[in-house]
């Protein structure tokens, strides 16, 4: 049973533009949200991560948004580059709970 | 700084068989996770490893199974091979029981292949 949905599958964008991917979540335990990025042959990586006292968090040109009524929350990749082309998946977890629940994961290529 | 590493990358094996998989954590962590991810898939939990014990585990049959040693090294072992068992199994290492509590280091992963 998936308890992180995310999509798309798979997206393109233009060098420069905009990168959108979506999660949403059932267990209204879940108290943390990290996103990973996998490169082809590596492991994931950690990101970026929420919880759900804020509403939005940025480290450079990446940001989550985090909307905890409508049990979603998303990543926005701002002025795409070519090396952003990777794997990304969306996570939760609750506390005291020590295993992270994963989305099926989106591929992102961008266009130079 | 040498980061979590994972032996072998690759292998094959038959159905039926066993594998054993290894584990070194990142240098100054303790807690050892494994994860399955299939092809095209986002990463599923099996098991983590804290002072030599299994602390929690996901939704695996009992032909998975790990350990821990004394150095926080980890082997996950997986008997009685089946096609479906193919897949990517990477080790995630923590500083203490970092599930929600911070980040988890993966290694590049052990690709195993059941033919």
């Amino acid at each position: 049973q998936q308890q992180v949905k995310q999509s798309p599958q798979s997206l393109i964008v233009q060098k420069g533009g905009i990168s959108i991917i979506n999660c949403a979540y059932e267990n209204t335990a879940f108290d943390y949200f990290p996103w990973y990025q996998q490169f082809p042959g590596k492991g994931p990586a950690l990101l970026i991560a929420i919880r759900p006292d804020v509403s939005e968090k940025k480290e450079g040109r990446f940001t989550i948004s985090f909307n905890k009524s409508a049990k979603q929350f998303s990543l926005h990749i701002m002025d795409s580059q070519p090396g952003d082309s990777a794997t990304y998946f969306c996570a939760a977890s609750k506390s005291n709970d020590y295993k992270l629940s994963f989305g099926a994961g989106t591929t992102v290529t961008v266009r130079a | 700084d040498a980061g979590v590493t994972q032996s072998p990358t690759h292998l094959i094996k038959t159905r039926g068989q066993q594998v054993t998989l290894r584990c070194s954590p990142k240098s100054g962590h303790d807690t050892v996770s494994w994860y399955q991810q299939a092809l095209g898939q986002g990463p599923q939990f099996i098991f983590q490893y804290y002072e030599e014990e299994e602390r929690q585990r996901g939704n695996f049959p009992d032909r998975f199974s790990g350990h821990q040693f004394p150095n926080y090294s980890s082997e996950l072992n997986v008997n009685a091979l089946l096609l479906g068992d193919s897949a990517l199994y990477l080790c995630a290492s923590s500083p203490g029981l970092a599930g929600n509590t911070g980040e988890l280091f993966f290694g590049e992963g052990s690709r195993l292949t059941v033919l």
